[in-house]
């Protein structure tokens, strides 16, 4: 079936070193990615969003990489915070039935060690 | 930025009884309006896509009868669960969008969330 799902679950990193959190998707029709942060109890923070003619996005501290040869999508946030640490998830957006859905992917929690 | 807000934050209730969650966009028209279901340590699962005025679609495998689900103005959406049951105790979380072609700015609330004993 359709799917959008993430490589790892959970990654650890120092602070101060970069972070590199990965997606796959398997939805060829989607035209438009987004990544969302979550922090515990809170809704989900939109981080970064990119369109499926481009390859490369930079935002703040972030970049989104977007590979449609392999269907991977990657998140890299430089320079890692402790206020980093969250649940990161990977969305794509099709259109289904008239409407435009957004699908999430199954998380990453990021850990920030001090 | 576009703001939007869930009322209530956190509710209990007991089994058998029905709970209404309120979504509301405070500085724009929100068009379209998604609910979304999230239990712990899970993603979130588009419940239902509702259009101001007209009735909400829902995803494959959730009840239109259990969870409804009311647009009635471009700034508030409603969420009643009814019959509640402990299964149904979950994080509840809508977004908006303002325009019903584009779901490029999805802006989404703080959730709620809903523990039935």
């Amino acid at each position: 079936g359709e799917s959008v799902g993430l490589h790892l679950p959970t990654l650890s990193v120092q602070e101060g070193d970069n972070s590199i959190i990965n997606c796959a998707y398997s939805n060829s029709a989607s035209d438009y990615f987004i990544w969302y942060k979550q922090e515990s109890g809170k809704g989900p923070q939109f981080i970064i969003d990119i369109r499926s003619n481009m390859d490369k996005r930079q935002g703040q501290r972030v970049t989104v990489l977007l590979n449609k040869t392999v269907k991977h999508l990657s998140l890299q946030i430089a320079a890692t915070q402790p206020g980093d640490s969250a649940v990161y998830f990977c969305a794509e957006r099709r259109s289904s039935g008239g409407y435009q859905k957004v699908t999430f992917g199954t998380g990453t929690k990021l850990q920030v060690i001090p | 930025g576009a703001v939007v807000s869930q009322h209530p934050s956190w509710v209990i209730c007991k089994s058998g009884t029905s709970v209404k969650i309120e979504c509301r966009s405070l500085d724009f028209q929100a068009t379209t309006m998604f609910w979304y279901r999230q239990f712990p340590k899970q993603s979130l699962m588009l419940m239902a896509t509702s259009n101001e005025g007209s009735k909400a679609t829902y995803e494959q495998g959730v009840e239109k009868d259990k969870f409804l689900i009311n647009h009635a103005s471009l700034t508030l959406s409603t969420l009643t669960v009814t019959s509640a049951h402990p299964e149904d105790s979950s994080f509840y979380i809508c977004s908006a969008g303002a325009s019903r072609i584009s779901t490029d700015t999805q802006y989404f609330g703080p959730g709620t969330r809903l523990t039935v004993l």
